[in-house]
């Protein structure tokens, strides 16, 4: 069974610092993979998704990383800002495209 | 605008009622989904959709019913069965036919408190 983990369960950062996420997953046949971000009492935004054929992808000062051999991902923000302040919560989807399997999230807080 | 829309945004009932949590989509997905959360917790699949007619269980369904008679439409009820149902419940839908599946879209959540 997909068993999805998310290292360090929190981080706390000074505003301008480059950070790393990571993500772990157990079994390598997946889908794709999904980064989301979460607000306190709020539904998931979408920020990337990753094919299982590729190795990255990029939006602003967002980059995910995919390590599919390895069951890795690491989602780098740059330059961090209050702003992002959330939890960041990574999923993979399975090989038949039917189901989701979910991290627990880091929660980040950005100081200003 | 498209999107996933839920109703309502916090729900209070009394133990032992039924309770039915909304969830319509506009952006003409196959795919619908319902997760729970729980505090400090990921989110765990509860029942899944990806046609017409057509659901299956997901991790915890126990306690839980949905019905897909529209794609627009995915209501999840929760029965009394249910022994821990407060907690916030999330929908998804996403693109996903042939063989072919896309990124998942959230709605807003529904905070459930049971007394």
């Amino acid at each position: 069974k997909q068993e999805v983990t998310q290292i360090p369960a929190a981080l706390s950062v000074p505003e301008g610092e480059n950070l790393v996420l990571n993500c772990s997953f157990t079994d390598s046949a997946i889908y794709n993979l999904q980064w989301f971000r979460q607000d306190p009492g709020k539904g998931l935004t979408s920020l990337l998704l990753i094919q299982s054929s590729q190795r990255e992808q990029t939006s602003g000062r967002l980059n995910a990383s995919l390590d599919k051999s390895s069951g890795r991902s690491t989602l780098y923000i740059a330059a961090s800002q209050p702003g992002d302040s959330a939890t960041y919560l990574c999923a993979v989807r399975d090989n038949y495209g039917q189901n989701f399997v979910f991290g627990p999230g880091t929660r980040l807080s950005v100081l200003p | 605008d498209g999107g996933i829309t839920q109703s309502p945004k916090y729900l209070f009932r009394k133990e032992g009622q039924n309770v039915t949590l909304s969830c319509e989509q506009n952006l003409n997905h196959d795919a619908m989904y319902w997760y729970r959360q729980d505090p400090g917790q990921g989110l765990r699949l509860i029942y899944y959709s990806q046609i017409v007619n057509d659901f299956q269980k997901g991790d915890i369904a126990e306690g839980y019913s949905v019905s897909r008679e529209k794609k627009e439409s995915f209501p999840l009820t929760v029965t009394s069965a249910q022994k821990n149902p407060t907690a916030f419940y999330l929908c998804a839908s996403s693109r996903g036919n042939r063989g072919v599946f896309g990124e998942q879209y959230f709605g807003p959540g529904t905070r459930l408190t049971v007394t």
